[in-house]
């Protein structure tokens, strides 16, 4: 089944303890991005990647990092979480960058609460 | 800059009744525009898509037309159920640009 994975589904965790949130697809896209969904803002894009070694930020990536080793993974890393950080996060991929005609293919999402 | 602008929610329908959820934007050129429906503790699932301009897309029932004139994509389906209750949103892509700007979303609730 073609789909993005992303793990865990939940997590709690303390101010400052590093943490990584994984994201794989099968799907073969060369596009991978990570969105934060929070009430009332909608989804605001962290950092994506247009292929392997290709990252580049989105529109709210301080605090976050990422990395594209492989083309079916793209982790998200938060090195020293804070509370702000707390959210629901999402990974998407595409087939192409630009996605202009095929839309993103989303995970199931992360909710992350940072204490 | 590229965005989108929805219709605040949350929005309460009976069963049956006909739904129309506006959604309008404003891009730089001729974007490609869909529907994102986000069912409870799930991932958002494309569910609809137009490409250019008066290009009907459609899914499930539900229905949106690529109005260039009006920079509208609303959201109708005929007669809603239970099982639409998700939340929607609009987005827009734009070729050779990276990133597909979305709304902030529209709650559908569905009552029986």
């Amino acid at each position: 089944e073609a789909q993005v994975t992303q793990n865990p589904r939940y997590l709690i965790t303390v101010t400052g303890k590093k943490l990584t949130v994984t994201c794989s697809q099968n799907m073969n896209h060369e596009y991978m991005s990570w969105y934060r969904q929070d009430p009332g803002l909608g989804l605001r894009q962290i950092y994506y990647s247009m292929n392997v070694e290709v990252t580049d930020k989105g529109d709210v990536p301080e605090g976050y990092k990422v990395s594209r080793k492989e083309k079916r993974n793209f982790p998200l890393i938060l090195e020293s979480p804070s509370p702000n950080q707390t959210s629901l996060y999402f990974c998407a991929s595409s087939l192409k960058p630009g996605n202009h005609l095929y839309g993103y293919t989303f995970g199931s999402g992360t909710r992350l609460t940072v204490v | 800059g590229n965005s989108v602008t929805q219709m605040e929610g949350p929005v309460t329908l009976s069963e049956e009744a006909f739904l129309t959820i506006n959604c309008t934007y404003t891009a730089t050129g001729y974007p490609s525009l869909f529907w994102y429906v986000q069912y409870p503790g799930e991932g958002l699932q494309l569910l609809l898509k137009a490409t250019k301009a008066d290009d009907k897309g459609s899914n499930k029932g539900f229905e949106a037309t690529y109005r260039k004139e009006t920079t509208s994509f609303h959201l109708e389906k005929g007669s809603v159920q239970v099982s639409d209750s998700a939340v929607y949103f609009c987005a827009l892509s734009l070729e050779g640009y990276q990133k597909v700007t979305f709304g902030t979303g529209t709650k559908l609730q569905v009552i029986p």
